[in-house]
């Protein structure tokens, strides 16, 4: 059930795009992301629920294609803040089409900016 | 509003002792969540609590069991632990069981097996 998530990690320079995938072989209710610094807890970035709404932070975007179970992250003009770990979380999709009521989350992408 | 709070934030412990770690949710939130993270395997689903109910748990041996206090108040323990167990474990608060919401985590409780 564990959501798989593509690149494991990335290296980009100072203004540079990526881009972070998060599959699923289960029928999702939402999709959750984290990006988690070093030694410190995972901070939320974003919800995408199916049905299309999103919430988060409004320098991210990200998408969600219910039909394929597939989640991508978009982080353009990276800064060297956007530096960490980043974390999908899915919510499988119980019956009567709601939640099964927990997160289960990918192993993470590795996402270095440099200067 | 103070944040989710863990603790202890450091300990270490002898393999076959046992470990009870402590998470404080954010005011009024009534769900908690628990997550194993070691390298490489990401964050790890231990269980889930609302209303002081287990509402779902991961795959972990039984050596692993919560509860949840009327206050919404969490710990976690762990027994007759094994040098596999040290990893960081992190609390998660939520205003419901989930649904669309919004968990936020403690700092975790990092725990080294000796």
């Amino acid at each position: 059930q564990q959501p798989v998530q593509s690149p494991q990690a990335v290296i980009l320079r100072e203004g540079e795009d990526a881009v972070i995938n998060c599959s699923s072989s289960k029928a999702l209710y939402s999709v959750h992301w984290y990006r988690q610094k070093h030694g410190e807890a995972p901070v939320f970035l974003m919800i995408l629920l199916k049905g299309g709404e999103q919430k988060g932070h409004e320098k991210i975007s990200a998408s969600f294609n219910e039909k394929k179970q597939q989640s991508s992250l978009y982080l353009t003009a990276s800064q060297l803040s956007y530096s960490g770990t980043y974390f999908c979380g899915t919510e499988i999709e119980g019956g009567y089409g709601g939640s099964q009521g927990n997160l289960i989350f990918g192993k993470g992408t590795k996402l270095s900016v440099k200067p | 509003k103070a944040g989710v709070t863990q603790t202890p934030r450091y300990l270490i412990k002898t393999r076959g002792q046992q470990v009870t770690l402590s998470c404080s949710p954010i005011s009024g939130h009534r769900s908690v969540s628990w997550y194993q993270q070691t390298p490489g395997q990401g964050l790890q689903f231990l269980f889930e609590y609302f209303s002081e109910t287990q509402r779902n748990k991961g795959n972990f041996p039984g050596r692993f069991s919560g509860r949840q206090f009327s206050n919404s108040r969490s710990e976690m323990n762990v027994s007759t632990l094994e040098l596999g167990d040290s990893a960081l474990y992190l609390c998660a608060s939520s205003p419901a069981r989930q649904g669309g919401h919004t968990i936020y985590f403690g700092e975790g409780s990092w725990l080294t097996v000796v």
